[in-house]
């Protein structure tokens, strides 16, 4: 069975505070890992794609990674307007459409 | 583009009557999917469609729910009769298909109450 798990579950930093999220996974075998960033009464909007190790994909300030095992999303001097949920999320091979969500990291970055 | 349109944002119902709830995907994505989201259980996916046709319905927790998408631009998700154990929010997203096909555009959802 598909797992992902987030940590930390929630994350408070300072404005400019530089820090990463983890999201590990076990998966038979790793179609595409996926970062969404969750808004209090929104729908999940799509940040990044990974589709190998050691791929990195970049928007702003923010930073995804993917190895064998797990993705970091890294925050560099992230702003208040940073402050979300974010959800990871892993497409197996074989899976047809089905992704399998984490329960996200709440990001709280304070003024 | 309005993006993905659900409604209604919020219903609160009785426990035993008929809910459904309603999408109108990304005009020209050709997949659409309901996903239902708790705290206990995060995002679940419900049902995904394909050019219409109902591809993967594994995710329905069982035959009190069911999905209807009669055209490109349309899709509901019905709940009868609705039970306390339903009420979570029901997101509608949909997609491309292909390569992009795993990037979702999600609707702001439907907040559901079932006293």
């Amino acid at each position: 069975e598909d797992q992902v798990t987030q940590s930390p579950e929630a994350l408070r930093l300072q404005e400019g505070e530089s820090s990463s999220l983890n999201c590990s996974y076990t998966v038979s075998g790793l179609r595409g890992l996926f970062w969404y960033r969750q808004d209090p009464g929104k729908g999940p909007e799509f940040l990044f794609t990974l589709y190998s190790a050691g791929e990195e994909k970049e928007k702003e300030r923010l930073k995804a990674t993917l190895t064998k095992k797990e993705s970091f999303l890294h925050i560099t001097a992230p702003k208040p307007e940073d402050s979300a949920t974010y959800l990871c999320a892993v497409q197996a091979t074989g899976s047809a459409r089905q992704l399998t969500f984490g329960s996200g990291t709440q990001l709280t970055v304070l003024p | 583009d309005a993006g993905v349109i659900q409604s209604p944002r919020h219903e609160v119902t009785e426990m035993g009557q008929e809910v459904t709830l309603r999408c109108k995907p990304i005009s020209g994505h050709n997949s659409l999917f309901w996903y239902r989201q708790t705290m206990m259980r995060g995002l679940e996916l419900l049902i995904y469609f394909n050019n219409n046709v109902p591809i993967d319905d594994s995710g329905m927790p069982e035959d009190r729910f069911s999905a209807k998408m009669p055209n490109a631009s349309f899709s509901t998700l019905k709940i009868q009769p609705s039970e306390p154990r339903d009420s979570a929010v029901y997101f509608c997203a949909s997609s491309l298909g292909g390569r992009e096909g795993e990037k979702l555009f999600f609707g702001s959802g439907t907040q559901l109450s079932v006293l």
